[in-house]
């Protein structure tokens, strides 16, 4: 059963527009959220993350927001950039169990940023 | 400049051999990971080190094996039980347990049976 769904495996945005990339989790025991944005044929790089207790965190250009009750989390990447279109990856660490300590990823989605 | 470091690139493999995917970190990072992204699928853990000489299974370790002799170093052996290895592999790092500042990875290896 997967535990962090992405339930949209593309986006397509106008440069300088807004992008919104969505998240939702299942297993309410995570403590951290995070982005990861890849490129192909190399490996991903961490972008922004939150942890639970908090419901934004913004860095540049880049903005996490989460929502507890509705067990979701957005990117928003304000304004796009054609460097932006690559897969992100949205990840979630595990409080207990077998998952305990460890990140759990998303499908992805692949963003494209048209000029 | 601090990194993790995976070789080969490419990496072409004959049906019954088992090939082995080196992976070496600087960053004095205490967990190391491996991954594997197939199409559509994305990141699934295949084995997971917190410290050296010891490391535990992920989701999908059937046909894999990994040892953790050293801090730097977490190489990954997919033998000839692995009955679908081709695929984009992924060596992972972190300080601790990668909560808020997440995971360091390697450029990856690309694996095909040919």
């Amino acid at each position: 059963d997967q535990q962090v769904k992405q339930n949209s495996p593309s986006l397509s945005v106008q440069e300088g527009r807004i992008s919104i990339l969505n998240c939702d989790y299942t297993n309410s025991m995570f403590d951290y959220f995070l982005w990861y944005k890849k490129y192909p044929a190399e490996g991903p790089t961490f972008l922004i993350s939150i942890s639970s207790i908090k419901d934004k965190n913004e860095d540049g250009r880049f903005t996490v927001f989460l929502n507890k009750s509705a067990k979701h989390l957005s990117l928003h990447i304000v304004p796009s950039q054609p460097g932006d279109s690559a897969v992100y990856f949205c990840a979630a660490r595990g409080l207990y169990g077998g998952s305990q300590g460890n990140l759990i990823f998303g499908k992805g989605t692949k963003l494209s940023v048209k000029p | 400049d601090g990194g993790i470091t995976q070789s080969p690139k490419y990496l072409f493999r004959k049906e019954g051999q088992n090939v082995t995917l080196s992976c070496e970190q600087n960053l004095n990072h205490d967990a190391m990971y491996w991954y594997r992204q197939d199409p559509g699928q994305g990141l699934r853990l295949i084995y997971y080190s917190q410290i050296v000489n010891d490391f535990q299974k992920g989701d999908i370790a059937e046909g894999y094996s990994v040892s953790r002799e050293k801090k730097e170093s977490f190489p990954l052996t997919v033998t000839s039980a692995q009955k679908n290895p081709t695929a984009f592999y992924l060596c992972a790092s972190s300080k601790g347990q990668g909560g808020f500042y997440g995971y360091t990875f390697g450029s990856g290896t690309r694996l095909t049976v040919v």
